[in-house]
């Protein structure tokens, strides 16, 4: 069993679109997180989502929205599509220290 | 800002050899962690260090935590092919709200078998 799993794997899509990244938890943990990792894998956490409380890494453009219909699952939004979010996006999830990462989304926009 | 940088970003070794990658924080952490990402895979945990000075082993791998708590260390003894890979280590930002983490840019690994 997948402990954190993300949907596409991959998504092309072009400019000005919108488009969504599913990523759900079996673990039964209490936060999870979305990263973008760019070309160079540099991993930068973008927000962290805990019973309702949302923090927001305040370099994330408010293109990028969460969302979370239950504790197993936080969604990225993602409006207006830019070159520049091109990149690999992990979803996490912890209950303490470790953060368990999903298997990732290559997003490409063109 | 904080910033959390890795040195060196690459390295070849020949198998056998040892390796060891250095983390160093802009600001004083409550705790370090450290993930290795395999190619085309992604991150997994490692280990945390909490306290100053401390030193833990995972096998071949002997991870450090400084005395300042602002610097870690990672080393591989005798790297295999299988430790191949992107080493990252990452600390609390936002003064650990909602348990963001900083990630330095990592290492990357490469081992000549």
């Amino acid at each position: 069993d997948t402990a954190v799993s993300q949907t596409p794997k991959y998504l092309v899509t072009q400019m000005g679109n919108d488009k969504s990244i599913k990523c759900e938890q079996n673990l039964g943990h209490d936060t999870m997180y979305w990263y973008k990792q760019d070309s160079k894998k540099f991993l930068k956490i973008m927000f962290s989502y805990n019973n309702k409380e949302l923090i927001i890494n305040e370099t994330v453009p408010n293109r990028f929205s969460p969302k979370s219909p239950d504790k197993a699952h936080l969604n990225l939004h993602i409006n207006s599509l830019e070159l520049g979010d091109s990149a690999v996006y992990f979803c996490a999830s912890s209950q303490k220290a470790a953060q368990y990462f999903g298997p990732g989304t290559r997003l490409t926009v063109t | 800002g904080q910033q959390v940088m890795q040195i060196p970003q690459y390295q070849h070794v020949q198998e056998g050899e040892d390796f060891t990658t250095y983390c160093n924080s802009s600001t004083t952490l409550s705790n370090i962690q450290w993930y290795k990402q395999r190619p085309g895979g992604h991150p997994v945990f490692l280990i945390q260090l909490v306290k100053s000075g401390e030193v833990k082993k995972q096998k071949r791998l002997t991870f450090q935590f400084g005395e300042a708590k602002k610097n870690s260390s990672l080393h591989i003894t005798a790297t295999q092919t299988t430790d191949v890979g992107t080493y990252f280590c990452a600390g609390p930002s936002q003064g650990g709200a909602g348990n963001m983490l900083t990630f330095g840019g990592g290492t990357r690994l490469m081992v000549k078998p």
